[in-house]
């Protein structure tokens, strides 16, 4: 069965660094999305993805965040300069198209750990 | 504005027992919801959705309920296994691109 995909698993980096978080959606997906969850609270929208650009961005998605899709398959989300609030698990999602029962399918998962 | 929450935090049940966690959410969420599952370190797997032109939906051990009246939405599990063991969220469908609305989420313990 198909899945998403995300690496790594598990990111420490230094409070300022810039971070790159990747997926790998599912191969004949069109719409693409970020969420992350802070520990032990909900999962929270960051920004959605189609055709090459940004159709909805959150709040949290501010101008230290960036989406890209550089090729056929990946998918990033480049955090610049990193903040101890950015800690979270972060989550990839794609789905076939836009609208109702469109299920989006959801990646295991990066935890961010900023020190 | 946008709100999907959440009553209960954690919920106990025997094995074999009847489960039912219960969602609000408020005017402007949505008119398309779905519940999650997460287990531990996974993310948010699909388990059913509704629309607002319905009432009740049902899969396989699961059902959906929705009463707009109260803006309220459930999801029963029959028979619980020590497998449902998991972090349940409902989210609301908002905007033309998907984005998703989710509550705060409630842990479901599995007892045998």
């Amino acid at each position: 069965e198909p899945e998403v995909t995300q690496t790594p698993s598990h990111q420490v980096t230094q409070m300022g660094q810039e971070v790159i978080l990747r997926c790998v959606p599912i191969s004949n997906h069109l719409y693409f999305y970020w969420y992350r969850q802070i520990l032990g609270q909900k999962v929270e929208f960051l920004v959605s993805f189609y055709n090459n650009e940004i159709s909805e961005k959150s709040e949290i998605f501010d101008d230290q965040f960036s989406v890209e899709r550089p090729d056929g398959s990946n998918f990033t989300l480049k955090i610049r300069s990193t903040k101890l609030e950015d800690s979270a698990m972060y989550f990839c999602a794609s789905s076939a198209a836009s609208g109702d029962y469109n299920e989006q399918f959801f990646g295991p998962g990066t935890r961010l750990t900023v020190l | 504005g946008e709100s999907v929450g959440l009553h209960l935090p954690t919920l106990s049940v025997q094995e074999g027992d009847n489960s039912i966690i219960n969602c609000a959410y408020s005017n402007s969420a949505s008119d398309y919801f779905i519940w999650y599952k997460q287990e531990s370190g996974k993310g948010p797997q699909f388990i059913i959705d509704i629309r607002s032109n319905m009432d009740k939906r049902q899969g396989q051990r699961v059902t959906v309920l929705l009463n707009k009246t109260v803006k309220h939405l459930s999801l029963q599990i029959a028979a619980t296994q020590p497998g449902d063991s998991a972090v349940y969220f409902c989210a609301g469908l908002s905007g033309g691109y998907n984005k998703l609305i989710f509550g705060a989420g409630t842990r479901l313990a599995v007892h045998p």
